[in-house]
């Protein structure tokens, strides 16, 4: 079984702060994904990673970074968290053909 | 670039009726589309994925047309349980094939 986790359930940081989300695979995927997701707009893909060290921007880049130093694991980074960054968020392992995904994150920022 | 639409009021039907949801598209006509199943707090689950050229395709309960004239992809669900109760997100590759693109998905409520 193809498995997918990140670090927290639920997360609830302060505006400013840096926050770090953590997704890993164990199914030696070359692609990873970071989405979020928000009711009425569907999932939106921040950024993906086809390879390690290698990342590409996705559709809503601004504000977060990512990191890809192994190739299981896959940081998302929030430099300086801020209200409109409430959401959930959802790693995914795989190809654009078949994603895998994680439980996701749901992080609150007050 | 490529929009989804996929019907945003909840579809609510009685247990052991044929459950069909719709996914548009407004652009470019994809390869192939993916439809995904996800429960409330959770990520979504791959369930199928259909080809252009492949029209109708079957697992188990599930059946996935794919109509590129139309540029729509309908998803059912035959002899519906409770359990089939989720919302359903079809998903298709960007132009260049490297991303997916999401719609926000249709809820489908199956009453006993």
């Amino acid at each position: 079984d193809v498995k997918v986790t990140q670090s927290s359930r639920y997360l609830v940081k302060r505006t400013g702060e840096k926050v770090f989300l953590e997704c890993v695979q164990d199914m030696d995927h070359e692609n990873m994904f970071w989405y979020r997701q928000d009711p009425g707009l569907g999932l939106r893909l921040i950024y993906f990673s086809y390879d390690v060290k290698m990342k590409e921007k996705g559709d809503i880049p601004e504000g977060y970074s990512v990191s890809r130093e192994k190739k299981e694991r896959f940081s998302l980074i929030l430099e300086s968290a801020s209200t409109n960054q409430t959401s959930m968020y959802l790693c995914a392992s795989g190809t654009v053909r078949e994603q895998y995904f994680g439980p996701g994150t749901r992080l609150t920022v007050t | 670039s490529q929009k989804i639409e996929q019907n945003s009021e909840a579809l609510n039907i009685q247990e052991g009726k044929t459950a069909t949801l719709t996914c548009n598209y407004t652009n470019y006509s994809p390869a192939y589309l993916q439809w995904y199943r996800q429960d409330p707090g959770r990520g979504p689950v791959f369930l199928l994925l259909i080809r252009e050229n492949e029209k109708e395709k079957r697992k188990e309960r599930l059946k996935v047309t794919f109509d590129t004239t139309l540029k729509q992809s309908l998803f059912h669900i035959t002899a519906s349980q409770p359990a089939d109760s989720a919302t359903y997100l079809c998903a298709l590759p960007t132009r260049y094939g490297n991303k997916l693109v999401f719609g926000a998905g249709t809820i489908l409520r199956v009453k006993s």
